[in-house]
């Protein structure tokens, strides 16, 4: 079946790099998306990637995707305290509904 | 202007009926409901394109949706139950399927079934 697991809580210092990770069970899923919620709002998206690429990279964000372990991560340069939001991964598949982890916790100090 | 959601807050009892509004980004005619709560994340409720429901989740037969002409979606829940307390978010796509499947994301209506 389809999941999608990322650990809940990851705790940085301002400055330093984020990383958050996930795996995936869905071999045939096309894109994999890391969506950003702040607090009272809705998700909103930071970035995706296709399934046959190894990388992306955008401003601080960094993707890896590992196809062959379905493991996904998201890496943050210079994490600020504006970065403090919950990050979900997604999978799509062959349906047209996204599959969401539970979310990570990131938690920024000064 | 993004997705907008109506009401954003509402507080029922178990048993009342419920509808939730949305509207979409002016273009997209795809429109996504997802419920969010603490113990489950985020689970997909069904999907609506050109008024047609084109995928829907594993929910009970309570949850139902619907699309108008003019791409706006509503959702309702019957015989509410305490469980169905969420955050119900709404999500619009240019295109079925969400093409790469990006949404684009209301801030929500929180539900609170007393």
């Amino acid at each position: 079946g389809e999941d999608v697991e990322q650990s809940l809580f990851l705790s940085v210092r301002e400055g330093d790099s984020s990383v958050i990770n996930c795996t995936y069970t869905d071999s045939s899923s096309t894109y994999l998306y890391w969506y950003k919620q702040e607090p009272g709002a809705g998700l909103q998206l930071l970035t995706y990637i296709f399934s046959n690429m190894d990388m992306k990279q955008d401003q601080r964000l960094t993707v890896l995707l590992n196809k062959k372990d379905k493991h996904l991560s998201l890496r943050i340069a210079d994490t600020q305290t504006g970065d403090s939001a919950i990050y979900f991964c997604a999978e799509k598949g062959a349906g047209t509904a996204l599959i969401f982890g539970k979310g990570t916790t990131l938690s920024v100090s000064s | 202007t993004g997705v907008t959601q109506s009401p954003t807050h509402l507080i029922k009892t178990r048993g009342q009926q419920v509808t939730l509004s949305c509207s979409p980004i002016s273009g997209h005619r795809s429109v996504s409901w997802y419920q969010q709560t603490p113990g489950q994340g985020l689970q997909f409720l069904f999907e609506y394109f050109s008024e047609t429901q084109r995928n829907k989740g594993n929910f009970p037969g309570r949850f139902s949706g619907r699309q108008f002409s003019n791409s706006r979606s509503e959702m309702n829940v019957s015989t509410l139950e305490l469980g169905d307390s969420a955050l119900y978010l709404c999500a619009s796509s240019p295109f079925a399927g969400g093409n790469t499947g990006e949404l684009f994301f209301g801030e929500g209506s929180r539900l609170t079934v007393l």
